[in-house]
């Protein structure tokens, strides 16, 4: 059965810094990994999505890399600021389409 | 582009009432999902459909029925709601291609009395 995982539930960190965001899952016949955020009361907005056949992918200042053979998948966040607050989501998809998702880190950028 | 709307955006039940929350895309995507949110246990799949006529079930659809008719429309029923079906729900949707990105929408907040 798979299992996604992401530690710590919620983190503070500082204006400013680089910070890292971990995911990781149980099995690693996965066909891809998304991350998303989710700002208070909202939906989930995708950030980047990694294929598994790939090792990484950016957007701005954002990098997600992916290792499958260890079940991991990291988010990279480049000068943090406080409009990165929000809280942090991975997603795996199965190869029969279903999608799992971890319960997130809670992100708070302290200015 | 509306992108993924999701109909109501609030509701109340009584135990034991049904209700229906539907889920539209415009974006021609093949594959929908329907999502409940609850703290501490994250999001769920409860069901999910890659393409008009088929559905199939995701990790929490007990309680929970599912057609797609239409391509464009998921739609999530709630037969005899429970009280344990008080939660956010959330509709996505992607294509069938290998790069299938999950778009969702704004979400469903059911409170079941």
């Amino acid at each position: 059965k798979q299992e996604v995982t992401q530690i710590p539930a919620a983190l503070s960190v500082p204006e400013g810094e680089n910070l890292v965001l971990n995911c990781s899952f149980t099995d690693s016949a996965i066909y891809n990994l998304q991350w998303f955020r989710q700002d208070p009361g909202k939906g989930l907005t995708s950030l980047l999505l990694i294929q598994s056949s790939q090792r990484e992918q950016t957007s701005g200042r954002l990098n997600a890399s992916l290792d499958k053979s260890s079940g991991r998948s990291t988010l990279y966040i480049a000068a943090s600021q406080p409009g990165d607050s929000a809280t942090y989501l991975c997603a795996v998809r199965r190869g029969d389409d279903k999608i799992i998702f971890g319960k997130g880190t809670r992100l708070h950028i302290l200015p | 582009n509306a992108g993924v709307t999701q109909t109501p955006k609030f509701r109340v039940l009584k135990t034991g009432q049904s209700m229906t929350l539907l889920c539209a895309q415009d974006m021609n995507h093949e594959y929908m999902y329907w999502y409940r949110q609850d703290p501490g246990m994250g999001l769920r799949l409860i069901h999910y459909s890659v393409g008009e006529g088929t559905t199939a079930k995701g990790e929490v659809p007990d309680g929970y029925n599912v057609s797609r008719l239409k391509k464009q429309n998921f739609l999530l029923g709630l037969e005899s709601a429970a009280p344990s079906q008080t939660s956010v729900y959330f509709c996505a949707s992607s294509y069938r291609t290998a790069y299938n990105e999950q778009f969702f929408g704004p979400g469903t907040r059911l409170t079941v009395l």
